[in-house]
């Protein structure tokens, strides 16, 4: 059973430019959530998304949006880039969504804001 | 909002030696919890969880203790071993899931 694949693994981009990260969950799930790590700072929760729709949303600005496909597909869009966005961005997915859930996580996409 | 704590950037021990790694949360709606370990360049990978309804879980050399009343979970690993040096997330899901800031354990030979 294929895992978590996350695309690109890594990306250089200019401040002001917008980017597109791209996840697709491991077959079957149905739950993809993002996550942004940075030095010390561990995982910071970006959203959820379950069957389509945006299920939690954590505490990042408008610049950060994403979508999930009928077939369970991610992406999330970075627009108006800026240095402090540069981080490791996870992708995990899980069968459903809520308590006694592991999450699988992909290796990650390496984005560097120049 | 760091609803989940993990107050300790870094642990070392010997190899053979108990490492503790522990985690606080502050939302009393969580009620299952992770622990995932992070090699470098490579994504968290699943290790143990609990549920809120047990106090302990245990898999070979990893068991997870839940203090609800303290709101205070540990990872005991027995014995410590050289490959166990990573970082150490501690995760916590209500609806979504919570992360720590990680500790990074040094199991030295």
């Amino acid at each position: 059973k294929a895992g978590v694949t996350q695309t690109p693994r890594y990306l250089i981009k200019t401040r002001g430019q917008q980017v597109t990260l791209s996840c697709s969950p491991i077959s079957g799930h149905r739950s993809v959530s993002w996550y942004q790590q940075t030095p010390g700072q561990g995982l910071q929760f970006l959203f959820e998304y379950f069957s389509e729709t945006q299920r939690n949303k954590g505490n990042f600005p408008g610049r950060f949006s994403g979508r999930q496909f009928s077939n369970s597909r991610s992406e999330m869009n970075v627009s108006t880039l800026e240095l402090g966005d540069s981080a490791l961005y996870l992708c995990a997915s899980s069968a459903r969504t809520g308590p006694n859930t592991e999450a699988f996580f992909g290796q990650g996409t390496r984005l560097t804001v120049v | 909002d760091q609803q989940v704590k993990q107050n300790s950037p870094s642990l070392s021990v010997q190899e053979g030696r108990i490492s503790i790694l522990n985690c606080d949360y502050t939302n009393s709606m969580f009620d299952y919890f992770l622990w995932y370990k992070k090699y470098p360049a490579e994504g968290p990978t699943f290790l143990i969880s609990i549920s809120s309804i047990k106090d302990k879980n245990e898999d070979g050399r990893f068991t997870v203790f839940l203090n609800k009343s303290a709101k205070h979970l540990s990872l005991h690993i027995v014995p410590s071993q050289p490959g166990d040096s990573a970082v150490y997330f501690c995760a916590a899901r209500g609806g979504d899931m919570r992360f720590g800031a990680g500790t990074r354990l040094t199991v030295k030979p």
